[in-house]
């Protein structure tokens, strides 16, 4: 089955307007984690967010997680060139240490 | 900050020779990860490693593959005979404890294996 897969998988807004990207999942899971890569290089961590938690805030950054629909989704407000880049969601579930990932969405921010 | 690093961040090899991706995990960690990248796919999980051996590991983890801790600092993956389908971007992590817990990325090196 496939886990953490991102929705839309590319996004191209203006800068200063909000970016909203998807993950959903499949299987029951402990974490969600959002991560952002820059082409080519690795993956930074953004948010850790639990299955007993709805919201999580991180300066510009909004998660939300509805473990009733299986999914998750991250908000980037007032958005910058800088976020250019491809968000990924991981899950970890059960007892297993090893986190999912999806494709990605690839944002692109215009300046 | 403590961060994940890796080492090199570049390795071109000629298919069938042995490959050894080094990472240093930020120090008060316990879990290790590598994971790979194939150019546009996914992130996928290779290992992960707590206490000297392996915890968990995946299916394209074979018989080519193993990884180590040969002292308190390194950890690595070596890969017996090299393909060409081994080629990717691979990533070590660590965490602070096990599952539930945030896994923090090194900067990856990219294999190209010719």
């Amino acid at each position: 089955s496939q886990q953490g897969e991102e929705d839309p998988q590319a996004l191209s807004i203006q800068e200063g307007e909000n970016a909203t990207m998807n993950c959903s999942y499949k299987t029951s899971i402990n974490n969600l984690q959002w991560y952002r890569q820059n082409s080519g290089r690795g993956l930074v961590h953004l948010i850790l967010i639990r299955s007993n938690e709805r919201e999580k805030h991180s300066g510009r950054l909004r998660v939300t997680l509805d473990t009733s629909k299986k999914s998750s989704s991250l908000l980037i407000t007032a958005s910058r060139a800088a976020d250019t880049a491809s968000y990924f969601c991981g899950t970890d579930s059960g007892g297993y240490q090893k986190v999912t990932f999806g494709i990605g969405t690839k944002l692109q921010v215009i300046p | 900050e403590p961060e994940v690093t890796q080492t090199p961040s570049h390795q071109v090899t000629q298919m069938g020779q042995e490959v050894i991706l080094r990472c240093v995990p930020i120090s008060n960690h316990l879990y290790f990860y590598w994971y790979r990248q194939i150019l546009g796919q996914k992130v996928e999980f290779l290992v992960s490693f707590y206490n000297n051996e392996i915890s968990e590991k995946s299916e394209i983890f074979d018989d080519q593959f193993s990884v180590e801790r040969p002292d308190g600092s390194n950890f690595t993956l070596k890969i017996r005979s090299t393909k060409l389908e081994d080629s990717a971007m691979y990533f070590c992590a660590s965490s602070e404890a096990g599952y539930q817990e945030t896994q923090y990325f090194g900067p990856g090196t990219r294999l190209l294996v010719l």
